[in-house]
């Protein structure tokens, strides 16, 4: 199990970058990382998704060093819509029943201020 | 646009009644998943299904039951509600394909017990 740490919460302004680290030092080989968004009283949301060096989609970037032992969220000139909570998954869990279980961290609270 | 529903959004019920949270998923998706979140606090998965009439349940122990009848469909049923039942409730699900998996999580129902 490869088990995630990410900082509880981070405050910004609008128009900033926003760089969220996550720590996952037993990553697997197959491992790959996934971030989500989640709103007050909504699902989380898919974000974004990479194996290794860097990936980038309309709204994000992730970054992953070669030793895939963390993982780097960056967000471009955040707006206040962007405050939320930001979780960071790490692999899928093969149980001996031969299912897969995804377990959440306790992600980053990201605060907007203008 | 969802492809996963969830009904009812909002219950407010009282103690002792049995409720039925429905979760629909339009995507053909093999796993499904039951995870419970109270407000401000993380996710906790309670049940997941990687197949019809295969059910098997997550880290956080529930007195919640699950069903998978059919592929599309993925209820959670409470015979007794108590008021510590009261939170909300998020269904998702994910297809297996090469590599990595994503999950994609329903609105949410959100229990009150009385």
């Amino acid at each position: 199990l490869a088990k995630t740490t990410q900082p509880i919460s981070m405050d910004s302004y609008e128009g900033q970058e926003v760089n969220i680290t996550c720590s996952h030092n037993n990553i697997a080989t197959n491992d790959y990382i996934t971030w989500y968004q989640q709103f007050p009283s909504q699902g989380p949301r898919f974000i974004i998704q990479g194996y290794k060096t860097k990936v980038t989609n309309e709204v994000a970037s992730l970054f992953i060093p070669a030793d895939r032992k963390s993982s780097t969220l960056s967000l471009p000139r955040v707006s206040l819509s962007d405050t939320a909570v930001y979780y960071c998954l790490v692999g899928d869990i093969w149980t001996t029943s031969g299912t897969y279980k995804y377990i959440f961290g306790t992600g980053t609270r990201l605060k907007v201020l203008a | 646009e969802a492809d996963i529903y969830q009904t009812p959004r909002y219950l407010v019920i009282g103690t002792g009644k049995k409720i039925t949270l429905e979760c629909s998923q339009t995507m053909g998706h093999d796993k499904m998943y039951w995870y419970q979140q109270d407000p401000g606090m993380e996710l906790h998965l309670i049940h997941y299904s990687y197949g019809v009439n295969s059910t098997e349940k997550g880290d956080l122990s529930s007195e919640s039951t699950v069903s998978r009848i059919r592929t599309e469909h993925f209820p959670l049923t409470l015979e007794s509600a108590r008021p510590s039942h009261t939170s909300q409730y998020l269904c998702a699900s994910s297809t297996s394909r090469a590599g990595a998996n994503v999950l994609t999580f329903g609105a949410g129902s959100r229990l009150t017990v009385l």
